[in-house]
């Protein structure tokens, strides 16, 4: 069974730093495309980034390119995120997918003063 | 950046109604459509790729059409659990776009 686990979510003043991890079990990351999307209090799902299963290509929203950074370790077959000068409009739940087969349960980034 | 327009916004029905949500893309998106469902509180589940492929262990009921620009998600002989925010999502090219979500509630 495919397992995605987030994890990272935090309290971050406007400004500041974050990275998330999501750890994968069953499945090893290396051939498939894995994407971040998120979902703000009461708002639908936004899509976010992806790195491309092969290549390692990144991929990013036009709401967060040059802030976020996609990446993956393929020996601790762990997903990262790492977001660099968090605004407000960034809170949300934040879940890592292999978008049509598997989701994560998500972890909250709440960016405020 | 291609766009994704679902309708309607919500609806109600009853159980054992069947239910059509629409979802229309700003520019052909060949066959590279999918559909999820989110309950309150949980994680997006997927429920078909490919337009009309079920995912493994979602009920026969649940059915998926379209080409082109227009696509359909259709729920038929509604059940309780179905209560939930349908979102279409295209994965032609990137950006990947969801649409904005269609509510149903069961009455």
């Amino acid at each position: 069974e495919v397992q995605l686990l987030e994890s990272g979510g935090d309290l971050v003043q406007p400004g500041g730093p974050l990275r998330l991890s999501c750890a994968v079990s069953g499945l090893s990351l290396g051939p498939y495309s894995m994407s971040w999307v998120r979902q703000a209090p009461g708002k639908g799902l936004e899509w976010v980034s992806v790195v491309a299963g092969g290549s390692g290509d990144t991929y990013y929203a036009d709401s967060v390119k040059g802030r976020f950074v996609i990446s993956s370790d393929i020996s601790k077959n762990t997903l990262y995120l790492q977001m660099n000068s968090l605004r407000v409009e960034d809170t949300a739940v934040y879940y890592c997918a292999r978008l049509i087969q598997n989701w994560g349960q998500g972890t909250l980034v709440t960016v405020s003063s | 950046d291609i766009q994704m327009t679902q309708s309607p916004s919500s609806l109600s029905a009853s159980v054992g109604d069947s239910v059509t949500i629409t979802c229309r893309a700003s520019q052909g998106i060949r066959n590279s459509l999918a559909w999820f469902q989110q309950r309150p509180g949980r994680a997006p589940k997927p429920l078909i790729s490919t337009v009309s492929i079920l995912q493994s262990g979602v009920p026969a009921r649940f059915s998926g059409s379209g080409s082109g620009t227009e696509f359909t998600l259709t729920i038929s002989s509604l059940q309780p659990e179905d209560s939930a925010t349908y979102y279409c999502q295209h994965y032609v090219g990137y950006p990947f776009t969801f649409g904005q979500g269609t509510r149903l509630e069961i009455k």
